[in-house]
């Protein structure tokens, strides 16, 4: 069964800190991969995604994500965080022949200024 | 010429009541989801449609019944209340392509069901 780790439950930085925030997932077969965000009291958006290509993938508000075939892994970043992108940040996948998408937990980033 | 709409926003019930709750889309999408997002945050799929008809049904309680009256809305139904179903119910579609190419889901603004 598929499954998605967020190791980071809860982050905390100052502005302009560099941010990376881990997921990983358990899936054999070719997978689709996504970032989420929520701001408070919204609803999900899509920050990126990766389907096939590039495994270095650009998302929205300077947000980017890599791709890691041999490390399950899909982790996102960003240079220099903004008090702007306090939310909750949920990676997802889906995989095989489904739509069926698989959430992660969760990761709360709270930027301070 | 909002993409996703769920209706209501909010919704306060006692225990043991049935309520309802709705969802629109406008993007000609032809396959809708319901997720709950539990006090943790951890979003969990309950059903998918497409085409109105029913595709994911993730051992949820038969106390949830899902209602899709035309491939624009996913009604979401639920009878008799319990205090664990308190959660916010997100409403979600894509475009189904064919199977094994998948396409990205867009989610409604939720509704934070709480139950007395």
């Amino acid at each position: 069964a598929q499954s998605v780790s967020q190791h980071n439950h809860h982050v905390i930085l100052s502005e302009a800190a560099s941010l990376e925030l881990g997921c990983n997932y358990s899936y054999g077969g070719t997978v689709n991969l996504f970032w989420y965000v929520q701001y408070p009291g919204q609803h999900l958006q899509l920050l990126l995604k990766y389907f096939s290509g590039d495994p270095l993938v650009k998302g929205i508000k300077g947000f980017e994500a890599e791709f890691i075939k041999s490390k399950f892994s899909f982790n996102l970043r960003k240079p220099s965080v903004q008090w702007s992108d306090t939310a909750e940040y949920f990676c997802a996948v889906n995989g095989g022949n489904t739509d069926k998408l698989i959430f992660g937990t969760g990761t709360r980033l709270q930027v301070f200024p | 010429d909002t993409a996703v709409s769920q209706t209501p926003k909010y919704l306060v019930t006692q225990m043991g009541n049935d309520k309802s709750i709705k969802c629109e889309q406008n993007l000609g999408h032809d396959t809708m989801y319901w997720y709950k997002q539990d006090s943790k945050k951890f979003l969990k799929i309950m059903f998918s449609y497409n085409n109105k008809e029913l595709i994911i049904n993730e051992t949820v309680p038969n106390r949830f019944s899902p209602k899709s009256p035309d491939k624009a809305h996913l009604n979401l139904h639920i009878n008799s209340l319990e205090l664990g179903d308190s959660a916010v119910y997100f409403c979600a579609s894509s475009q189904w392509l064919q199977a094994s190419i998948y396409n990205e889901q867009f989610f409604g603004p939720g509704t934070r069901l709480t139950v007395l």
